[in-house]
């Protein structure tokens, strides 16, 4: 299986602030298959990115996703309060799918 | 709208058996490719088992440390899609999602609200 390791696993920010998560894959992936989501507490998951760059429906302008083989990121590129949650990368590129350990994004 | 409501859960001994219910609205889901999905309690999100759709001849796909023991099934009059679990183990114990992959991208669209399943004597 392939493993995503995720980093860092907890980030203290401001709001205005840019924030970015790094997702390194255990082997190769296509970028057709990278994705993120949201979990706010106490809520199932959101999907926020897919495919590396693609932002899901009613997502804003200030996610944004790049990537490709086994590097990817994620960037909020001036946090909001409401973005207070934790977010996982996930493959889709090989079987069995597997999700990143996760980041939580804490406001100071 | 769309819909995925879980039902099934609780408490259970470990060894024994549960099934998880998954009941759909709001889209063709005769066509859909469904998943479960958990989340443990130290928040590790973990891919479960997917069945696809008739046309795929509702190929079946499994994480190793449910096989032999899960069994994802569905039942597309009723738009529901479930999750048969034998010899569970306390490291079963999570939420549960149901999740809808809507456009082939294998990635999770939709979610529902999940169902919480606990392994312990």
């Amino acid at each position: 299986a392939i493993v995503l390791n995720q980093s860092p696993s907890s980030i203290i920010a401001s709001q205005g602030e840019k924030v970015t998560i790094t997702c390194r894959a255990s082997s190769s992936i296509s970028s057709n298959y990278l994705h993120w989501y949201q979990q706010k507490p106490g809520a199932f998951p959101k999907l926020v990115i897919y495919s590396t760059s693609y932002r899901a429906s009613g997502v804003p302008s200030r996610f944004s996703g790049s990537g490709s083989g086994t590097s990817y990121s994620f960037t909020i590129s001036r946090v909001e309060a409401e973005d207070v949650a934790t977010y996982y990368c996930q493959q889709g590129s090989s079987n069995p799918f597997t999700f990143g350990s996760g980041t939580k994004l804490e406001i100071k | 709208e769309v819909q995925l409501v879980e039902t099934g859960g609780g408490l259970v001994q470990p060894g024994k058996s549960l099934k998880l219910t998954c009941a759909t609205s709001g889209f063709t889901f005769s066509n859909a490719w469904m998943h479960w999905v958990r989340q443990s309690p130290e928040k590790q999100l973990e891919w479960v088992a997917q069945i696809k759709a008739k046309s795929n001849n509702y190929a079946t796909y499994y994480a190793e440390s449910v096989k032999g023991r899960f069994t994802i099934s569905r039942d597309d009059s009723k738009s529901s899609v479930y999750l048969q679990m034998n010899s569970l183990k306390e490291e079963d114990t999570a939420i549960y999602y149901c999740t809808w992959e809507r456009l082939r991208g294998h990635y999770f669209d939709y979610w529902g609200q999940g169902v919480m399943v606990t392994v312990s004597s």
